[in-house]
């Protein structure tokens, strides 16, 4: 049972466009959500993340947006470069509890 | 701080060994996780422990699995006996608390022939 569901397994963008990342997630009680960037090779490293009493966290190119009737969220890259390409995976939790469930991530191509 | 440290960086065993995989998590982090990740379920939860106690264990896929954290600065991964089926990249991570981000280690790459 997937309950943090990344449905797009690739996306393609331009450089100096922006990217647009998906995740939906089907646990009401989840209140608590990050993105992570992973590439070849190494660990998954921690990007933004965004508390469910907000709609819009924003980190210089990076933006969060959470809507919480549709259970969804979604990542912002703008401008996209080079460099953001990468696997991307969204991560959620739930109230106390300290299990963090992922996704199965996005991977990103940015093209020069 | 060196972050999570993960032992060994690629294991090559053949099907019925015993595999260990170690994990040091970051000082002072309350929490320590052990995640697989494969192309077909992504980054998939197998256990995780909080102030050393197992607290969840339903995402280890077989009793072949089992994991230890016997002090705060070390956990062990066990597969015995290993099967082609568990050749995946296995991941620790580290959380100091609820609703803080978690750190991963670079991950130990597990080949069963």
């Amino acid at each position: 049972d997937q309950q943090v569901k990344q449905n797009s397994p690739s996306l393609s963008v331009q450089e100096g466009r922006i990217s647009i990342l998906n995740c939906d997630y089907t646990n009401s009680m989840f209140d608590y959500f990050l993105w992570y960037k992973k590439y070849p090779a190494e660990g998954p490293t921690f990007l933004i993340s965004i508390s469910s009493i907000k709609d819009k966290n924003e980190d210089g190119r990076f933006t969060v947006f959470l809507n919480k009737s549709a259970k969804h969220l979604s990542l912002h890259i703008v401008p996209s470069q080079p460099g953001d390409s990468a696997v991307y995976f969204c991560a959620a939790s739930q109230g106390g509890s300290e299990k963090l469930v992922f996704g199965k991530g996005t991977k990103l191509t940015v093209n020069p | 701080d060196a972050g999570v440290i993960q032992s060994p960086r690629h294991e090559v065993t053949e099907m019925g060994q015993e595999v260990t995989l170690r994990c040091k998590p970051i000082s002072g982090h309350n929490s320590l996780f052990w995640y697989r990740q494969t192309m077909m379920r992504g980054l998939e939860l197998l256990i995780y422990f909080n102030n050393n106690v197992p607290i969840d264990d339903s995402g280890m896929p077989e009793d072949r699995f089992s994991a230890k954290m016997p002090n705060a600065s070390f956990s062990t991964l066990k597969i015995q006996p290993s099967e082609p089926r568990d050749s995946a990249v296995y991941f620790c991570a580290s959380r100091r608390q609820v609703r803080t981000e978690a750190f991963f280690g670079q991950g130990t790459r597990l080949t069963v022939v």
